[in-house]
């Protein structure tokens, strides 16, 4: 069957680095998403890895490899306004999405 | 960006009516709708994919009588949901992408509370 998997929750102090790690065993791979959604928002788009490699944008960076099906999300200099639920999405060989179950980020001052 | 517009922002109605949630795709074409529905402090949960001018593809489990999807043009999808019942109560979603590689761009969701 089809697998993502990430921590359900993770906790880290206002100006620190964090990393979100994301597994994944699918049918097929087309690319790797990361989202972030707000309590009670929709997600919006964060970044999207299809090579190998770390993919930097701002202070978020978000780095693949695909031998080992595995996945994380860097955020730097955590804001309190980081605090949100953080999605990992693969896109199958069917073009689908299977979504993992997000790890909701705390951030402490 | 990609901007996804959805209406209503929240609606709610009474048992037994229907409700309709409109997606638009304001500055992209949006060949591929795709509904979702998120219970509190769940995941996303995909209904049904829709490509323009096709019926759209329900996800196991999920009533496509209940749950109508249209994808009329490249910029509209709707979701009505029939004869509302208070355990559709949720949050509903929308997204779109023009491209199988792209991303998906969503709309801000729909909370929907039926009494």
């Amino acid at each position: 069957g089809q697998n993502i998997d990430q921590p359900t929750e993770m906790t880290a102090t206002e100006g620190a680095i964090v990393q979100i790690n994301c597994t994944y065993q699918t049918s097929g791979f087309n690319g790797l998403f990361w989202y972030q959604q707000h309590a009670g928002e929709a997600p919006t788009f964060l970044s999207y890895n299809v090579l190998d490699g770390l993919e930097e944008k701002g202070r978020f960076s978000s780095f693949l490899s695909r031998s080992k099906g595995y996945s994380y999300l860097l955020l730097k200099e955590l804001q309190m306004k980081d605090s949100a639920s953080y999605l990992c999405a693969v896109m199958d060989s069917n073009y689908q999405l299977i979504w993992g179950a997000g790890t909701k980020l705390i951030i402490k001052p | 960006g990609a901007v996804v517009s959805q209406h209503p922002s929240w609606v709610i109605c009474k048992s037994g009516t229907s409700v309709k949630i409109e997606c638009r795709s304001l500055d992209f074409q949006a060949t591929t709708m795709f509904w979702y529905r998120q219970f509190p402090k769940q995941s996303l949960m995909l209904m049904a994919t829709s490509n323009e001018g096709s019926k759209a593809t329900y996800e196991q489990g999920v009533e496509k009588d209940k749950f109508l999807i249209n994808h009329a043009s490249l910029t509209l999808s709707t979701l009505t949901v029939t004869s509302a019942h208070p355990e559709d109560s949720s949050f509903y979603i929308c997204s779109g992408r023009d491209r199988e590689y792209s991303p998906l761009h969503f709309g801000n969701g729909t909370r929907l509370t039926v009494t």
